[in-house]
């Protein structure tokens, strides 16, 4: 069963405006969450993340947000630029065990 | 600088045969992972390793084996490929603690095929 959900394979966003990717989880148990941006052909690079204590956490030009009653993040990018088109995954750990991944998010942003 | 690498990039081999993928860093950490990435299923974790002579299964396991003889390597070996096995893998370090053990860096991918 999956407790990583990203229920949508695909995004396209027009450049300058915001880009929002959401992800699900199941279990209740996790208490840090993380993002992770791919490029073809590289390795996925950590992003940004945060922790179940938070309720935001912003870097720049990204902001995660947690919806713990709704077990619901969503990763905002504002302005969206053309070399932020990537595969994003939400990952998510409880405790020291190892992190769950979503499926992944394939953004695409249009000049 | 600090970094983690793989090889070979590319690997074609046959079904039954041995494969080895190598997996080293530099950064001195702890916690290494193999993950396989594959169209529909994101990142899966077949093991990972908390420091020397630690291994665990992940959620991916079977047919795979990993040992962790030193803090920097830590290959995956497929005991007897099958097409199954065709996918993309990616090896991960982190440093311990409870924050920086979730950012993992990858490595750059082995391209992994099986006829």
């Amino acid at each position: 069963d999956q407790q990583v959900k990203q229920n949508s394979p695909s995004l396209s966003v027009q450049e300058g405006r915001i880009s929002i990717l959401n992800c699900d989880y199941t279990n209740s148990m996790f208490d840090y969450f993380l993002w992770y941006k791919k490029y073809p052909a590289e390795g996925p690079t950590f992003l940004i993340s945060i922790s179940s204590i938070k309720d935001k956490n912003e870097d720049g030009r990204f902001t995660v947000f947690l919806n713990k009653s709704a077990k619901h993040l969503s990763l905002h990018i504002v302005p969206s630029q053309p070399g932020d088109s990537a595969v994003y995954f939400c990952a998510a750990s409880s405790g020291n065990t190892p992190l769950v991944f979503g499926k992944g998010t394939r953004l695409s942003v249009i000049a | 600088d600090a970094e983690i690498t793989q090889s070979p990039r590319h690997k074609i081999t046959e079904t039954g045969r041995q494969v080895t993928l190598a997996c080293h860093q530099t950064w001195n950490h702890n916690n290494m992972f193999w993950y396989r990435q594959d169209l529909g299923h994101g990142l899966r974790l077949i093991h990972y390793s908390y420091g020397v002579q630690d291994t665990n299964k992940g959620e991916v396991s079977d047919g795979y084996s990993v040992s962790r003889s030193n803090t920097e390597d830590l290959p995956l070996t497929l005991e007897s490929a099958a097409s199954s096995q065709t996918s993309v893998y990616f090896c991960a370090s982190s440093d311990s603690g409870r924050i920086s053990y979730n950012e993992q860096f990858f490595g750059p991918g082995t391209r992994l095929t099986v006829l």
